[in-house]
């Protein structure tokens, strides 16, 4: 069964880079059909996709983020890696890694359980 | 603002039914395939439905999805307790070049 896992700081300070990491088990991101991506939750619920790659380096990015947004993908540690530059207070939110269908992102049908990074100083 | 209109509520009895509304436009709903969530509290959303109207395996046939124009619509049928959570509706955009949420919708019992 696919497992999803998110990490990284919890809290970050205003203008610095989050960085977190999504390790993926259960399946390999090598060879998978699926495209990875990151999708965060607002603390008003308000959900909004970030990024998504696939594993050859294919990658699609939501246009306001886009200028801030680094995502990667490491096929040997099976993980999927996120960058949000010049962080803000609106960047406070739950952050999820997920298994999205295609391109276009029809679907995420793998969700890892979220990680909540506030941004305050 | 979302670029998908949700209503924020709906409340229902157990055992009834209930539609729940994703309002969008030509370029989203209009042209694409519309997915479904379920977001019981605390944890992470899970998928209802996706292609339209297709349900992944694990999902009960009470759960039921149909697009008509740029409206999309989940019907539940036969509420039960853990039903109540919060449901979002999902589909690509082509002029935003984006995937793009409803705002969501909060399913409470009468």
């Amino acid at each position: 069964q696919l497992h999803l896992q998110e990490s990284g700081p919890g809290l970050v300070k205003p203008s610095e880079t989050l960085s977190l990491t999504c390790t993926v088990s259960g399946g390999s991101i090598r060879g998978s059909t699926y495209y990875w991506g990151w999708i965060r939750q607002s603390l008003g619920k308000q959900l909004e996709w970030i990024a998504s790659m696939y594993h050859s380096g294919r990658t699609f990015y939501n246009p306001p983020l886009k200028s801030r947004v680094t995502i990667s993908v490491d096929t040997s540690k099976n993980q999927v890696s996120l960058e949000l530059s010049s962080v803000t207070a609106a960047d406070t939110a739950v952050y999820y890694c997920a298994r999205t269908s295609d391109a276009s992102g029809s679907y995420s049908d793998s969700w890892g359980q979220g990680t909540l990074v506030t941004v305050s100083s | 603002q979302s670029v998908l209109t949700q209503p924020p509520s709906v409340s229902a009895a157990p055992g009834q039914k209930v539609s729940i509304s994703c309002s969008g436009s030509y370029s989203n709903i209009g042209v694409n395939y519309v997915s479904w969530y379920q977001q019981l509290p605390g944890t992470a959303p899970k998928l209802l439905i996706y292609n339209t109207d297709k349900r992944p395996s694990g999902i009960p046939d009470r759960f039921s999805g149909s697009k008509s124009g740029t409206s999309a619509t989940l019907d539940i049928t036969g509420l039960q307790a853990g039903d109540e959570a919060d449901y979002y509706c999902q589909t690509w955009d082509n002029s935003l070049t984006a995937v793009v949420f409803g705002g969501g919708t909060e399913l409470t019992f009468l």
